[in-house]
C-alpha cells in the first residue's frame, strides 16, 4: 500500500519568501507528525496532530512556522519570511494513533533557502 | 528535558564484524525506545523497539535491550553485511506508546559503512 507521501521532494527559494510543504499520510492514520532534520543531526519534533487538531506544537521554532490539517488527512507546513537557517529536510510521519504502533516516515522535503 | 546521546560516527567495519552502536538516554517517566535506520536514498524506517525495562527488541539480526539501570539501549549485530550500511538513529518517546501517539526524541545518528 501507499506510504507517507511528501511534496515537493526538493524546494529551493529565496530568503524572505513563503513556502508550503505538503504531507499525505497513510490512509486511516489519525496521528501526523512534522519533524525537521538539519545536516548531520537527528530529526527534531515540530508539531503533532491527532485528527484535525494540533495536539502538541511545542517544537515549532517561532511564529513564522504554522501547520494545518483541516480535514484530518493531508497536512501542510507553512513557513513565512523564510531565513537561511530554515534550510533542512522536513519530515512527515503518521501512525494509527492508538496502541503500540510505530510512526511511518515519508522521504522528506529538502528545503534550501538561498 | 528528554534527550538521547549516540555514539559518534562514522563507523567503518569489515563484513562479518561484530557491531555495537551505543545509545544512552535521559528521560522522566517510562519512555519507549527505538532504533530507526535510514538507508541511502530512502526514508527513515523503524528497525526495532522496546517498550519497557529489560525488553529486547530484535529485527534483521539486530538486537537492543532496554536497560533502565544504565539508561541505555545499545544496538548490536553479530555479523554485519554490506547491505547494513546506513545511518542509524536511536530515539525515545516520552510516554509508553500504549497510551497513544506522541513525539519522538532522536539522537544525532551514526553513519555505518560496511566494507566487503
Amino acid at each position: 500500500g501507499a506510504g507517507v507521501s511528501q511534496t515537493p521532494s526538493n524546494k529551493v527559494t529565496e530568503k524572505g519568501k513563503y513556502v508550503e510543504l505538503r504531507c499525505d499520510p497513510i490512509s486511516g492514520h489519525t496521528a501526523l507528525y512534522w519533524y525537521r532534520q538539519s545536516l548531520g543531526q537527528g530529526p527534531e519534533f515540530l508539531i503533532y496532530f491527532q485528527g484535525t487538531g494540533a495536539a502538541d506544537d511545542s517544537g515549532l521554532p517561532n511564529d513564522r512556522f504554522f501547520a494545518v490539517r483541516p480535514e484530518g488527512s493531508v497536512s501542510t507546513l507553512k513557513i513565512q519570511r523564510t531565513e537561511r537557517g530554515d534550510s533542512a529536510v522536513y519530515l512527515c510521519a503518521s501512525s494509527p494513533g492508538t496502541g503500540a504502533q510505530p510512526q511511518h516516515f515519508g522521504d522528506g522535503t529538502r528545503l534550501s533557502i538561498l | 528535558g528528554n534527550s538521547v546521546t549516540q555514539m559518534e560516527g562514522p563507523v567503518t567495519l569489515s563484513e562479518e564484524a561484530f557491531l555495537t552502536i551505543n545509545c544512552t538516554y535521559t528521560a522522566t517517566g517510562y519512555p519507549s525506545l527505538f532504533w530507526y535506520v535510514q538507508y541511502p536514498g530512502e526514508g527513515l524506517q523503524l528497525l526495532l523497539k522496546a517498550t519497557k525495562a529489560d525488553d529486547k527488541g530484535s529485527n534483521k539480526g539486530f538486537e537492543a535491550t532496554y536497560r533502565k539501570e544504565t539508561t541505555s539501549f545499545h544496538l548490536e549485530k553479530g555479523s554485519v553485511q554490506v547491505s547494513d550500511s546506513a545511518v542509524y538513529f536511536c530515539a525515545l518517546s516520552d510516554r509508553a506508546i500504549i497510551q497513544g501517539a506522541q513525539k519522538l526524541v532522536f539522537g544525532q545518528g551514526t553513519r555505518l559503512t560496511i566494507n566487503p
